[in-house]
């Protein structure tokens, strides 16, 4: 176990929809991140955010955004959903000592029908 | 903007056997950390293995040992007296000391021949 935890495991919507994926990140880890895996591919960073601020963004769509909460916890926001957004969507964490690995949730599975 | 490169999409190793995976990166940053991650058919990222960029022995973890050369630019993973459960999506990547992001290789997938 990681102790991240990521929530909903499976997610299945329609087109057009809206979904929010909600990461709780290890105890004191201040740094989040999100990660898109599509069938057999690798890692698409999305977004990270340190301690609530967003620190560095990637390959995010504008129909997706994300925040972290006062609390740590970040939620990822998905909207006017495509098919092509069905994927593995992960949560990472990491803590202050930057000699730390990225501990990563199970992910999100989103099927978009 | 870093890069991890591996350029072995996929790999196969007989059971028992070793198989080194390649992963080379650009950089001109001096202080630095490198990991395997491993992906097994479950999708749970799993850290194989880290490496301090200004450490200069190659770290070990059981069967698993990588090969830093760091002037090189390289940092390959070593794979001794391969399981049938080695056999998953190894993703090489790159975290810079200045910086919280990760970057991450396009992965190689290994499979181990029984």
């Amino acid at each position: 176990d990681s102790g991240v935890t990521q929530t909903p495991k499976h997610l299945i919507t329609a087109t057009g929809q809206r979904v929010t994926l909600r990461c709780s990140p290890r105890s004191g880890d201040l740094s989040v991140y999100w990660y898109q895996q599509s069938l057999d591919q690798g890692l698409q960073f999305l977004i990270q955010y340190y301690n609530g601020e967003e620190r560095a963004k990637g390959n995010i769509l504008e129909r997706f955004s994300a925040q972290q909460f006062p609390d740590l916890h970040s939620e990822l926001n998905l909207s006017s959903l495509e098919l092509g957004d069905s994927a593995l969507y992960f949560c990472a964490s990491s803590g202050r000592d930057l000699n730390t690995e990225a501990f990563f949730g199970q992910g999100t599975r989103l099927t978009v029908v | 903007a870093q890069t991890v490169t591996q350029s072995q999409p996929e790999m196969s190793v007989q059971e028992a056997e070793t198989v080194t995976l390649s992963c080379t990166y650009d950089t001109s940053e001096s202080d630095y950390y490198l990991f395997w991650y491993k992906q097994p058919p479950s999708r749970q990222m799993i850290l194989v293995i880290r490496q301090e960029a200004y450490k200069q022995q190659n770290a070990t973890e059981n069967r698993f040992s990588v090969n830093f050369q760091k002037a090189a630019k390289s940092f390959s993973l070593k794979i001794s007296d391969s399981q049938l459960g080695d056999a998953a999506m190894y993703f090489c990547a790159y975290r810079s000391a200045l910086g919280n992001q990760f970057y991450f290789g396009t992965g190689t997938s290994l499979t181990v021949i029984p």
